[in-house]
């Protein structure tokens, strides 16, 4: 089965430095795996994703992600955290074995950056 | 552009009752999905439309829960009737059909159900 978690329910950053949010999945075939972020009384926005290719990601806002294959993991970085990076992030992964467009999302860190 | 928008906003209810909650995406996109956020937890998979098909309904609770898409434009998801365990915030989200922007979800804002 499908499954992504987020060890960590917040992470806290000073303004400048740089941050790490981090995703493990478990998925039987390939995975498409996707960052999104939610502000308050927004709906999730997207941020990158990895389909294939290099397993560097680069998105929106400055975030990038690696995709690491034998450790299953796509952790969110940042090179130097800004305030307004304060949101809520969600990693999603798809199974790309199952050809469907079931998207399993993890349970959410909440980054808090500290001016 | 517009974004994907969902209706209403927030909802309070009492068990048993009926809740309607709508949800237009972006004009051309066809595959349409429905979410659910409990309590702070992960989000969860409902049910994915394909135009006015339904491709994968496998995160459905229960035959409480109703989807609708007549026409391939906005779709509307029915409790009824509402239990407790309803209670949470219902994302809808819409992509394109193909090519490499059809991995990218544009969610709505979201619709705060509370059973009461």
């Amino acid at each position: 089965a499908q499954s992504v978690a987020q060890p960590e329910d917040q992470v806290n950053v000073a303004e400048g430095n740089p941050l790490t949010v981090k995703c493990t999945y478990s998925v039987s075939g390939n995975p498409y795996l996707f960052w999104y972020v939610q502000y308050p009384n927004r709906g999730l926005q997207f941020l990158l994703k990895y389909i294939t290719g290099d397993n560097l990601v680069k998105g929106s806002y400055g975030f990038e992600a690696e995709f690491n294959k034998s450790q299953t993991s796509f952790h969110l970085k940042k090179p130097s955290a800004l305030v307004s990076d304060s949101a809520l992030y969600f990693c999603a992964v798809r199974d790309s074995n199952t050809g469907g467009f079931k998207t399993i999302f993890g349970a959410g860190t909440r980054l808090f950056v500290k001016a | 552009e517009a974004g994907v928008t969902q209706f209403p906003s927030h909802s309070v209810i009492e068990k048993g009752q009926t809740v309607t909650l709508r949800c237009d995406p972006i004009s051309g996109h066809d595959n349409l999905y429905w979410y659910r956020r409990v309590m702070g937890k992960e989000i969860k998979f409902l049910l994915h439309f394909v135009k006015e098909s339904k491709q994968d309904e496998s995160g459905m609770p229960n035959n409480r829960f109703l989807a609708e898409r007549t026409g391939g434009t906005y779709s509307t998801l029915k409790v009824q009737p509402a239990e407790l365990e309803d209670s949470g915030v219902y994302f809808c989200a819409s992509s394109h059909i193909s090519g490499t922007e059809k991995y990218e979800q544009y969610f709505g804002p979201g619709t705060r159900l509370t059973v009461t």
